[in-house]
């Protein structure tokens, strides 16, 4: 079964840091590119980071630029986002999501998504 | 940046009613937009993609079209399992979902 389990989120304070996982089963994991996408509580989706399947092309959106950093480990089947300066902006259910193309260049479309991990940052 | 607007924000509708949501991009995007279905507490679902496609294993009462920069969803006859939130995204430059229509049943 193709599947995206994320971990990692919690309770962090401001200012902390927190390093989310994504592990990727059922699938040529090192053929794909990989998101994070979050949603805050009661509010829309919104794109956060890309990473090609390579690894060579990588994309934030603007809110998290210098904070967070995307990774991939292709041996272990599995997705990164290490999020510093935590924000309380950053508070939202961060989802894993495969991009069903290879390159940034190609058509693109997030087929597979996983059910989540909450980040709350509060003091 | 390319915004994305999407309208209505919210709408009601009868079981077996057509339900057309809108979507708008701020410039040209081509066919680079996709359309996602989110039932509550769940993650968000592929439903159409590259404007006009359906995802395979999608019923066929979804659709969607493209004129221009405006993109047309529509469900052909609602479903009470069609209670979601509907979202496009284009991806013509990084990365834009529009901020989503709900959708409920009357």
């Amino acid at each position: 079964e193709v599947q995206l389990v994320e971990s990692g989120g919690g309770l962090v304070q401001p200012g902390g840091s927190l390093r989310l996982s994504c592990a990727a089963s059922g699938f040529t994991f090192s053929s794909y590119s990989m998101n994070w996408v979050r949603q805050a509580p009661g509010k829309g989706l919104e794109w956060v980071s890309y990473i090609s399947s390579s690894g060579r092309s990588i994309y934030y959106a603007d809110s998290v630029k210098g904070r967070f950093t995307i990774s991939r480990d292709q041996a272990k089947n599995a997705l990164y986002l290490q999020m510093n300066s935590l924000r309380a902006e950053d508070t939202a259910e961060y989802y894993c999501a495969r991009d069903r193309s290879g390159s940034y260049y190609a058509k693109k479309a997030f087929d597979i998504w996983g059910r989540g991990t909450m980040v709350t940052v509060s003091s | 940046d390319i915004q994305m607007t999407q309208s209505p924000s919210s709408l009601s509708a009868s079981v077996g009613d057509r339900v057309t949501i809108t979507c708008q991009a701020s410039q040209d995007i081509n066919d680079n937009l996709n359309w996602y279905q989110q039932k509550p507490g769940k993650a968000p679902n592929l439903l159409i993609y590259d404007a006009s496609n359906l995802e395979t294993g999608v019923p066929s009462r979804f659709s969607g079209s493209r004129s221009g920069t405006d993109f047309t969803f529509t469900i052909s006859s609602l479903q009470p399992e069609d209670i979601a939130t509907y979202y496009c995204q284009q991806y013509e430059n990084l990365f834009t979902f529009g901020p989503g229509t709900k959708v409920d049943v009357k």
